[in-house]
């Protein structure tokens, strides 16, 4: 079985600009989170969602936004980037919302 | 608010050595935790699962504890190998399902 799968792996933007990731959860997994790690820091929570709604919000603004569609994929969006956005994004799936996480590879984002 | 305290941040031991890494949080009321590896660059590895009535958990080489009461648990890895370089997380399940993390502690076997 394929685990979460993360697309694209690496990609640079320019400040200002907006960029879409996107996820895949394992097979029959009807929650998917998205995370931020910047280098050195443990991974601050983004979203989460269940059964295509959201379910929670960490502590990012409104630049960042997110979907998930009837297969249960996912999107994150960040709108205008900064700098500061540069970090590793992962996104996490699990059967329901406590049941252990499984990580994706994450996508690499540079904003220059 | 959830804190997870990971300490110390780096260590690095010999081959062969029987090590414990820590973690610590300030909330008792979680449904798990979890330990998870990160290879430089990539992503997380699950490793344990403990899930918040369970004291511990095993695989192969490693052992996880939990004392939820204390906010406390270890990870115990057994005669270490330099392929166990790594950073090792640790993450606790709150009442809203989202993880919250420690820093982390970057591990070094040395040959």
């Amino acid at each position: 079985d394929a685990g979460v799968t993360q697309s694209p792996t690496h990609l640079i933007k320019t400040r200002g600009q907006q960029v879409t990731l996107r996820c895949s959860p394992i097979s029959g997994h009807k929650s998917v989170s998205w995370y931020q790690q910047v280098l050195g820091q443990g991974p601050q929570f983004i979203f989460q969602y269940y059964e295509k709604e959201e379910r929670g919000r960490g502590n990012f603004p409104d630049r960042f936004s997110a979907r998930q569609f009837p297969n249960y994929s996912s999107e994150l969006n960040v709108n205008a980037l900064l700098l500061g956005d540069s970090a590793l994004y992962l996104c996490a799936s699990t059967p329901q919302g406590r049941d252990g996480y499984t990580f994706g590879s994450g996508t690499r984002l540079t904003v220059v | 608010k959830q804190e997870v305290t990971q300490i110390p941040a780096a260590l690095s031991v010999p081959e062969g050595e029987n090590l414990v890494l820590n973690c610590s949080f300030t909330d008792s009321a979680i449904y798990n935790l979890q330990w998870f590896r990160q290879d430089p660059g990539k992503g997380l590895t699950s490793l344990l699962l403990i899930q918040s009535s369970q004291r511990e958990q095993t695989s192969g080489r490693l052992n996880a504890s939990l004392d939820k009461s204390s906010g406390r648990s270890t990870l115990y890895i057994a005669a270490s190998q330099p392929g166990d370089s790594a950073t090792y997380l640790c993450a606790v399940t709150g009442a809203n399902s989202k993880l919250t993390f420690g820093k982390g502690i970057t591990l070094s076997v040395r040959p």
